[in-house]
Order: structure tokens, then C-alpha cells, then sequence
């Protein structure tokens, strides 16, 4: 089954470049049914989309995070990876990876989420 | 403020029957399915309903989900202790060029 793992720093300080990467294992990054997804929780808040991308580079994001998010996939890896740029306190969150479906085989849409990676929290302070 | 609106909190007693509402719009719930995550506290939300009303296999079909309009609805019937935790709803909304909207989650407490 697949199972998916968030790996990063704990601590980034404001104004810097949150880098971030998951590594799935159990099933290919590469496949035609999936967007490749990153999520957060900012403390005792709900949950936010950050972004999706698809195999074949098509990604979707949060247009309230827009211009600081980048996804990018390493298919040699059988990772993915998000950087979040001008960082704030408001940053400060749960980063979760997680599969994302496409919906019933339309890839102009991203569906459910499943499964999603454990979770990282990711402080942003100086 | 949360594109899709849910109630911040519900309660029930074992063995009841509970719902939760998930309010949208045309470009969301309207056009597109309604899914549906629980979060235990401290850990990774987990997928419960995804396309309105279907169940990932190893969700229990205590757990239904349904829609109408631009509204989406999740029922847990038989409530057990364990069904306490936050509820999550989201869709694909096809405004701004397309993007993944969340509910503001709901808590739901077994008394």
C-alpha cells in the first residue's frame, strides 16, 4: 500500500524559503491517476490546500499562495518536493503531503486526498 | 472565513445518529463532488467519503455521505466513543482557474 513521508526542517526563520519533500513508497509518482499534494494546518486552524501537480508537470495552487509556492516531482527518487518562499510567523503549520485523485480519470481537476504522510510542523520564527 | 461552510461543533450519545452540513456554492459543491476527511486530534486527516457518497473500503457504512444542490451532508449513525474527532469537507471549486477548497472543520463530540 502506499504510504507517503514528509522529511524537512522544523525551524525556518521569516523572510527564507521553506523547502520541503516526500517520499513515497509503495507506488509510483509517476502514474496517470494521481496529483501529488501538499496540505497544512496552521495550530488549533483548519486544514488549507497548498498545491497539487501532476505527473506530466500541470500543477494547481492555492491562488492565496500562488507566487510563493513551487511543486516540483523527482521521478528518479520517487519524490516530491514544495517550496514555500517569503516566509512569516503566519507559516507556521502542519505540512501534510498526501496523493490526490483525479476525478474519474479528468486530469484538469484534483480530486480526494489518500492516503496523506504523517505530518510535519514547521515553525517559522527567528 | 472557510469557503465551505460547516457548523463548528455537533454532539451525540452512543448509538445516535448524527449529521453534518457542508454549505458551497455553484463553482464548488454545485458542480463538483463533495469529500469528506476525519481527523483524530494529533493525528493526519483520513479520507471518510470521497464523490459524495462513496466509501474507501475499510471505512465503516456507519459513515454515509450525500449532497444535493450546493450542499453536502455526512451522517454517522450507531455513534461510537470513537467516532470523536474533527470533520472535514472539501471540494474542487472550478472558479480562478480551479482549486482545492476545505471546510472550516466541524468537532464532534460523543457525550
Amino acid at each position: 500500500q502506499v504510504q507517503l513521508q514528509e522529511s524537512g526542517p522544523g525551524l525556518v526563520k521569516p523572510s527564507e524559503t521553506l523547502s520541503l519533500t516526500c517520499t513515497v513508497s509503495g507506488g509510483s509518482i509517476s502514474s496517470t491517476s494521481y496529483y501529488w499534494s501538499w496540505i497544512r494546518q496552521s495550530p488549533g486552524k483548519g486544514l488549507e490546500w497548498i498545491g497539487s501537480m501532476y505527473y506530466t508537470g500541470r500543477t494547481y495552487s492555492n491562488p492565496s499562495l500562488k507566487s510563493r509556492v513551487t511543486i516540483s516531482l523527482d521521478t528518479s527518487k520517487n519524490q516530491f518536493s514544495l517550496k514555500l518562499s517569503s516566509l512569516t510567523a503566519a507559516d507556521t503549520a502542519v505540512y501534510y503531503c498526501a496523493r490526490g485523485f483525479t476525478i474519474f480519470g479528468v486530469v484538469t481537476m484534483v480530486g480526494w486526498f489518500d492516503p496523506w504522510g504523517q505530518g510535519t510542523l514547521v515553525t517559522v520564527s527567528s | 472565513q472557510s469557503v465551505l461552510t460547516q457548523p463548528p461543533s455537533t454532539s451525540g450519545t452512543p448509538g445516535q445518529r448524527v449529521s453534518i452540513s457542508c454549505s458551497g456554492s455553484s463553482s464548488n459543491i454545485g458542480s463538483n463532488g463533495v469529500n469528506w476527511y476525519q481527523q483524530v486530534p494529533g493525528m493526519a486527516p483520513k479520507l471518510l467519503i470521497y464523490s459524495n457518497n462513496q466509501r474507501p473500503s475499510g471505512v465503516p457504512d456507519r459513515f454515509s455521505g450525500s449532497k444535493s444542490g450546493t450542499s453536502g451532508s455526512l451522517a454517522i449513525s450507531g455513534l461510537q466513543s470513537d467516532d470523536e474527532a474533527e470533520y472535514y469537507c472539501a471540494a474542487w471549486d472550478d472558479s480562478l482557474n480551479g482549486h482545492v477548497v476545505f471546510g472550516g472543520g466541524t468537532k464532534l463530540t460523543v457525550l
